[in-house]
């Protein structure tokens, strides 16, 4: 059971708008700790995909956003491509547990 | 940009030890807090400890602590995890990043070494 819940599977037809989300609670997105999130294809390393909230890391493409508000935070990919088909993992801190949290990763699949 | 590449995996029975390295490349590896995560085999990621800069600052995972323990040695660019008393829920792969610890982003990461458990 992870801490931070996303769904496990998303899809779009190549083109339209995907949105991933993630829900914590007053411990962790509640109390103010930033989300982040990974992109990890299968057979590799995750990878930054967006930090603190809405940043996106040079290299990463202008298509995916990140947005966060109250216990929530989105992620959205603005026309998907074949090439986003992977896994996506929300991360955070919680201060209850005084740990790094994850969600349980969301795959995304392109129709 | 920042190379990480860890090393040591294998497998080992329950109850055993196995020490995992990281050495990392490109940028100043002293100057960062360095993290271990894993990733159980069809599963998700967890975080597993961190250490500071100095080795000062350091946590861990309750599903860890007491059994594993992070180092690092900055004069050979090189993180360590002492991993003891292993159990067959420890089979993951396990990456190295670098980042800044507690809420920080992880960065850079590198491409995991698988640990078996295993009778």
């Amino acid at each position: 059971q992870s801490v931070l819940t996303q769904p496990p599977s998303v899809s779009g037809a190549p083109g339209q708008t995907v949105t991933i989300s993630c829900t914590g609670s007053s411990s962790n997105l509640g109390a103010g700790y930033d989300v982040h999130w990974y992109q990890q294809v299968p057979g590799a390393a995750p990878r930054l995909l967006i930090s603190t909230n809405t940043n996106r890391p040079s290299g990463v493409p202008g298509r995916f956003s990140g947005s966060k508000s109250g216990t929530s935070a989105s992620l959205v990919v603005t026309g998907v491509q074949a090439e986003d088909e992977a896994d996506y993992y929300c991360q955070s801190y919680d201060s209850g547990l005084t740990a790094v949290v994850f969600g349980g990763g969301t795959k995304l699949t392109v129709l | 940009q920042m190379q990480l590449v860890e090393s040591g995996g294998g497998l080992v029975k329950p109850g055993g030890s196995l020490r995992l390295s990281c050495v990392g490349s490109g940028v100043n590896f002293g100057d960062y807090y360095m993290t271990w995560f894993r990733q159980p085999p069809g599963k998700g990621l967890e975080w597993v400890s961190y250490i500071n800069s100095r080795g000062r600052n350091i946590n861990y995972a309750d599903s860890v602590r007491g059994r594993f323990t992070i180092s690092r040695d900055n004069a050979k660019n090189s993180l360590y995890l002492q991993m003891d008393s292993l159990r067959v829920e420890d089979t993951a792969t396990y990456y190295c990043a670098r980042d800044g610890g507690g809420n920080s982003e992880s960065d850079f990461w590198g491409q995991g070494t698988l640990v078996i458990v295993s009778s």
